[in-house]
C-alpha cells in the first residue's frame, strides 16, 4: 500500500542529544514537510522541501535540520540546540501543484528525560 | 501572511445531532484552498473535506459540507448525523493557490476538540 511512513513512533531523548526521526514516503510526491504539534497549538510548519536537495524554513526552524538526498525520504533531525524538544512530530507530502491535498503519517513523539 | 483562527477550542455534540465548527482566515490572497483535516484519537491526520476558492459551490463529503464565505473569510465545517467516530480535533487549514496548482505548505488552526456523546 502505498503512504507515509515515519518511524521511531516513540522516542525517548536525553538533554544534549541529537535525535533523528525518518519518514519515507512511496507515494511519489514531490514536496514533503515537517510539522510539529503541540497542545493547543496547532501544527507549526518546521521544514518543507518541494525537490530532491533542496529545502526551505518553515515557522519554527531553528534547532532542526533536514535533508533531502531522495525523493522517498526527508528526515528530520532534532538537535541539543532545540531548547523544547518534546511535542508530537508529523511528516506529510503531497504532489506539487496539485490540488494541495496533503498526506500524513501516524507521527512521532519525542519525549525528552 | 496567512492567518487561521478557530474560536472554539471545544465542543460537544449528541449522537445523531448536527453540529457546526467555526473558521476564519486573513489573507489578501484571491485564490486559494481551504480544508477541513480531522485527527482522531490515534493521531493521523485525515483529510476531511476541501474547497476551493474560486467556486462558489459549498463542498460536501457525505455528511460534511462547509459553508463558504468568501467575502467574510468564514469557513465553517457542519457535521451531520453526529456519530461516535467523529470524536476528534478538527484542524482548518489555508494554502494558497498560483497557476498551475497549489504551493507552499499548508498553515493551519489551533484546533477545535470535538466530542460525540452517546
Amino acid at each position: 500500500d502505498g503512504g507515509i511512513t515515519q518511524s521511531p513512533k516513540y522516542l525517548f531523548r536525553k538533554e544534549g542529544q541529537n535525535v533523528t526521526l525518518s519518514c519515507e514516503q512511496n507515494l511519489n510526491h514531490d514536496a514533503m514537510y515537517w510539522y510539529r504539534q503541540d497542545p493547543g497549538q496547532g501544527l507549526r510548519l518546521i521544514y518543507y522541501s518541494q525537490i530532491v536537495n533542496d529545502f526551505q524554513k518553515g515557522d519554527i526552524a531553528e534547532g532542526y535540520s533536514v535533508s533531502r538526498e531522495k525523493k522517498e525520504s526527508f528526515p528530520l533531525t532534532v538537535t541539543s540546540a532545540q531548547k523544547n524538544p518534546t511535542a508530537f512530530y508529523l511528516c506529510a507530502s503531497k504532489v506539487e501543484r496539485n490540488t494541495g491535498e496533503l498526506f500524513f503519517g501516524e507521527g512521532s513523539r519525542l519525549t525528552v528525560l | 501572511a496567512q492567518t487561521v483562527t478557530q474560536s472554539q477550542p471545544e465542543m460537544s455534540v449528541q449522537e445523531a445531532e448536527t453540529v457546526t465548527l467555526s473558521c476564519t482566515y486573513d489573507t489578501s490572497e484571491n485564490n486559494y484552498y481551504l480544508f477541513w483535516y480531522k485527527q482522531p484519537p490515534s493521531r493521523q491526520m485525515i483529510l476531511v473535506i476541501r474547497q476551493e476558492a474560486y467556486k462558489q459551490q459549498n463542498a460536501t463529503e457525505n455528511r460534511f459540507s462547509v459553508n463558504f464565505q468568501k467575502a467574510a473569510k468564514s469557513f465553517s465545517l457542519k457535521i451531520s448525523d453526529s456519530q461516535l467516530g467523529d470524536t476528534a480535533m478538527y484542524f482548518c487549514a489555508f494554502m494558497k493557490h498560483v497557476k498551475g496548482g497549489s504551493q507552499g505548505n499548508l498553515i493551519f488552526g489551533k484546533g477545535t476538540k470535538l466530542s460525540v456523546k452517546p
